[in-house]
């Protein structure tokens, strides 16, 4: 049973280019949230999407944005990539219930340069 | 406020018990969470506890959730060498039920 995969597992960019990372939910699971790390600190939510809408959004600006495909797979865009975006993205899928616990993937390391 | 607090770091001997501590700030907190995450990996999940228990046991893990005082504890029994990591607690809240917010993460250093 495949838990939840992320690809590109490292990325290098230069300031003002976009990015697309992408993340396969674990098998069952329909809804699906992105986190951004930074080195050192806890993840911040980014947004969640569940039937291909986005749900919950947290303090990001709308460089950021996503998708959800049929399949509950998701993408995630970030447009005019900044140094401060550098950082840890992690995906994080879980079954559209409340007690429904997050299980995360390994990550995509960013690194914009 | 969203604010959930840890303390940066722990170390302890192998085979002794260790304490991470957490303190949370939404007292209507639905769930609250322990992941662990290892060098150049993501998070993995520990156990979870509901806001309406106050102890959760799963092996070497206990956690201990004090509501009235906003504070949750894992106890990790018998600490190994491969529980060497960082550690964060999370939690979720009702007005804002689909997402986890985190603390910055407990390093924990587990000497031979």
């Amino acid at each position: 049973d495949a838990g939840v995969t992320q690809s590109p597992t490292h990325l290098i960019k230069t300031r003002g280019q976009q990015v697309t990372l992408r993340c396969s939910p674990k098998s069952g699971h329909d809804t699906v949230s992105w986190y951004q790390q930074a080195l050192g600190q806890g993840p911040q939510f980014i947004f969640q999407y569940y039937e291909e809408e986005e749900r919950q959004r947290g303090n990001f600006p709308d460089r950021f944005s996503g998708h959800q495909f049929p399949n509950y797979s998701s993408e995630l865009n970030v447009n005019a990539l900044l140094l401060g975006d550098s950082a840890l993205y992690l995906c994080a899928s879980s079954l559209d219930r409340e007690n429904s616990p997050l299980h995360f993937g390994n990550g995509t390391r960013l690194t914009v340069t | 406020g969203e604010d959930v607090e840890q303390s940066l770091f722990l170390s302890v001997r192998e085979g002794d018990s260790s304490v991470i501590n957490c303190t949370y700030t939404d007292s209507s907190s639905t769930y609250l969470y322990w992941y662990k995450q290892e060098p150049g990996a993501g998070l993995q999940l520990l156990t979870y506890i509901f806001s309406n228990m106050d102890m959760k046991q799963d092996q070497r893990l206990t956690v201990l959730l004090n509501k009235k005082d906003k504070h949750l504890s894992l106890r990790i029994a018998d600490t190994q060498t491969g529980d060497s990591a960082i550690y964060f607690c999370a939690e979720r809240t009702p007005d804002s039920s689909y997402k986890l917010i985190f603390g910055s993460g407990t390093r924990l250093l587990v000497r031979p």
